[in-house]
């Protein structure tokens, strides 16, 4: 079982939708969880991190954490075209100091 | 410089051949982390240095594989007899501590072996 997995996708959303992203992650001791977006032929952006059980917004985006789940999911309202790459959901494990990335679910917002 | 800087950008080389990689992190950053990243597939963790040490080297696949960061600054991760399947692209990445929310990532230097 891998450690971070997600639907590789494509997800496919039209502009102005509400795009829906999920991961789930085999640690239970995992306390930290990220989300990345990367856009084709370059590095890894960070857009959110989640610590808490619950929900985090910041702007058009809201991570969502159910630790007992163990699933982290990413929403993305009003797509915009601009918004269409690979998301990456990371965690760090329990007792560790690095990132554990999921292989990316490919996100495209049509007009 | 403002951001993670990987030299070179892109490589080609020979099987069998010898290749350094190098990443500068950004100043004052003193964790220091090493990714693979293979087309279609999420980034694989290869090392993390905390200074200059290797705190957690587990994710190297191999022997042929080896990264230093002598000063506790620049680090650069080497290659020893290349083969076809380390064609990937190999990202740097740093941050002030083992703290995921600082992390930054460079451009990557995208490795092809013939």
């Amino acid at each position: 079982q891998k450690e971070v997995e997600q639907n590789s996708g494509p997800l496919s959303v039209p502009e102005g939708a509400i795009a829906s992203l999920n991961c789930t992650y085999s640690d239970r001791g995992s306390q930290s969880f990220f989300w990345y977006r990367q856009y084709s032929g370059k590095s890894p952006e960070l857009i959110m991190f989640i610590y808490s059980n619950g929900d985090k917004e910041d702007g058009r985006f809201t991570a969502q954490l159910n630790k007992a789940s163990q699933y982290v999911s990413l929403l993305i309202r009003d797509s915009q075209p601009s918004d269409s790459a690979t998301y990456l959901c990371a965690v760090i494990p329990g007792g560790y100091n690095k990132l554990i990335f999921g292989a990316g679910t490919r996100l495209a917002v049509h007009p | 410089g403002a951001g993670v800087s990987q030299t070179p950008s892109n490589k080609v080389t020979e099987k069998g051949k010898y290749v350094e990689l190098r990443c500068d992190p950004i100043s004052g950053h003193t964790a220091l982390y090493w990714y693979r990243q293979s087309l279609g597939q999420g980034p694989e963790f290869l090392i993390y240095f905390q200074g200059t040490g290797a705190a957690d080297d587990s994710g190297l696949p191999n022997d042929r594989f080896f990264a230093v960061r002598p000063e506790g600054s620049v680090s650069t991760l080497k290659i020893q007899r290349t083969e076809r399947g380390d064609s990937a692209v190999y990202l740097c990445a740093s941050s002030f501590g083992p703290s995921g929310n600082t992390i930054y990532f460079g451009e990557g230097s995208w490795l092809t072996v013939v």
